[in-house]
């Protein structure tokens, strides 16, 4: 079965550098979520999209930017990059309306590390 | 974390022993979901449990989900050095016609041979 894709896996940036990452959402999921893993940390929130629209904010720096396209995939800028910037970052997607909100899973992809040099 | 506590933060056995892990969140949820996550890899979805469910069995996996307390706890039986990874569990919750997700942070389990 499709996954979530995002590429890159791995980029490596100097500081005050932008990067970009991509999301691809499992086929007919509406819905799209980021996320900053930083080096032994849980999973941060930063924002989700659902039918292009920002439906949440999480702890996204100013720096960053995001939007979901007409075709569902997602692109998340961060732009002025600094060391601390240095992590994994997951998207993952889901169904908004997943069984009536009760049973909609989120499946994520395998992440894009992003090194800050 | 954003959401809630995982506990213990690291846990170490033998295997074919069995695993218990704990985690507490704060808010009202729909649904609360637990993913392992090996080392540097993505976050692989292991088994949901809904708001009105107690408890649930996925092969050797066995959650249960007390809202009372706020607190669900992972059982995995029999455990193989292949279990060794990290382990959150996620809330689910709509606000606003929005589901709002949150992860604990995350019990890191180690099975030696």
């Amino acid at each position: 079965a499709a996954g979530v894709i995002q590429s890159p896996r791995h980029l490596i940036k100097e500081k005050r550098e932008t990067a970009t990452l991509k999301c691809y959402p499992i086929p007919r999921h509406d819905t799209v979520y980021w996320y900053q893993q930083g080096p032994g940390q849980d999973p941060q929130f930063l924002i989700s999209f659902y039918e292009k629209m920002q439906s949440d904010k999480g702890s996204i720096p100013d720096r960053f930017s995001a939007q979901q396209f007409s075709d569902y995939h997602s692109e998340l800028n961060m732009s002025s990059l600094e060391l601390g910037d240095s992590a994994l970052y997951f998207c993952a997607s889901s169904l908004r309306w997943g069984q009536g909100f009760s049973g909609n899973t989120i499946y994520f992809g395998e992440g894009s590390w992003l090194t800050v040099v | 974390s954003q959401q809630g506590e995982e506990d213990p933060q690291a846990l170490s056995i033998q295997e074919g022993e069995n695993a218990t892990m704990n985690c507490s969140y704060k808010t009202s949820i729909n649904n609360l979901q637990w993913y392992r996550q090996n080392s540097g890899r993505g976050l692989v979805h292991l088994i949901l449990i809904r708001s009105n469910e107690r408890e649930k069995h996925s092969g050797r996996l066995r959650v249960t989900l007390d809202t009372s307390k706020k607190s669900s706890s992972l059982l995995i039986t029999a455990s193989r050095a292949a279990d060794t990874a990290s382990y959150f569990c996620a809330t689910s919750a709509v606000l606003y016609n929005f589901n709002k997700f949150y992860f604990g942070s995350g019990t890191k389990l180690n099975v030696k041979p």
